[in-house]
């Protein structure tokens, strides 16, 4: 069946150091891809999407390429704030319907 | 994208005991889902519910825990019946506007439940 993997967190870092957040799939066919985010307290929000190989998603400096090749989405951020401190979680969406598949989630810290 | 709403947004409940969240839309939706996330993890499906008919469950859910009902296209409600502490999780709601696989899903904030 289709599975999200995501590293491990937490992550601490640095205002203004560049992140880099892993992802790589399991799936049949052709999933679309997501990248949702949680702030301390509050529901997911959904921060970008790719729907086909090679597309990039991009929303708030943050990037992700869909990676057929590889399975891969990872996140990435030139330069973190430390308001972009939250869990980050990836998802897909496969060939079966709308249902997503969540990976665990990586914690965020950027300290000042 | 859709406003969703969800009541309450935290509660605090004896075992044994059942809860009834609703989720409410602004716009007509598409798909209407319900999530757990247990503390610390991931989200996991509960359901995805079908307006006028029966929700369809994931492996490891059934209606007689979790009745789901979807009256129309911008309301549904998930009851956590006969809970136990275990069932302390936050609860949430997620549509789909429009068609099409790659639509995104949108969430609501959420249901705090903590089951003494």
């Amino acid at each position: 069946g289709n599975s999200v993997t995501q590293m491990e967190g937490p992550v601490t870092l640095s205002e203004e150091a560049f992140l880099t957040i892993n992802c790589t799939y399991t799936a049949t066919g052709y999933p679309s891809l997501f990248w949702y985010v949680q702030y301390p307290g509050e529901g997911l929000q959904l921060l970008l999407k790719a729907t086909k190989a090679d597309d990039k998603g991009s929303n708030k400096g943050f990037e992700a390429t869909y990676r057929k090749e590889t399975t891969s989405f990872h996140l990435e951020k030139g330069s973190v704030q430390v308001s972009d401190s939250a869990v980050y979680f990836c998802a897909l969406s496969g060939n079966s319907g709308y249902a997503l598949n969540f990976g665990k989630g990586t914690s965020l810290l950027v300290t000042p | 994208s859709a406003v969703i709403s969800q009541k309450p947004s935290r509660d605090i409940c004896q075992r044994g005991t059942s809860l009834t969240i609703q989720c409410q839309v602004d716009s007509q939706v598409t798909m209407m889902f319900w999530y757990r996330q247990q503390p610390g993890q991931s989200l996991t499906l509960i359901a995805t519910a079908n307006q006028g008919s029966e929700a369809t469950y994931e492996s490891g859910f059934v209606i007689d825990k979790f009745p789901i009902s979807r009256p129309n296209l911008t309301f549904s409600t998930l009851t956590v019946s006969n809970m136990s502490p275990e069932d302390s999780s936050i609860y949430l709601c997620s549509v789909v506007s429009g068609g099409g696989r790659d639509q995104p899903q949108h969430f609501g904030d959420g249901t705090r439940l903590s089951i003494l």
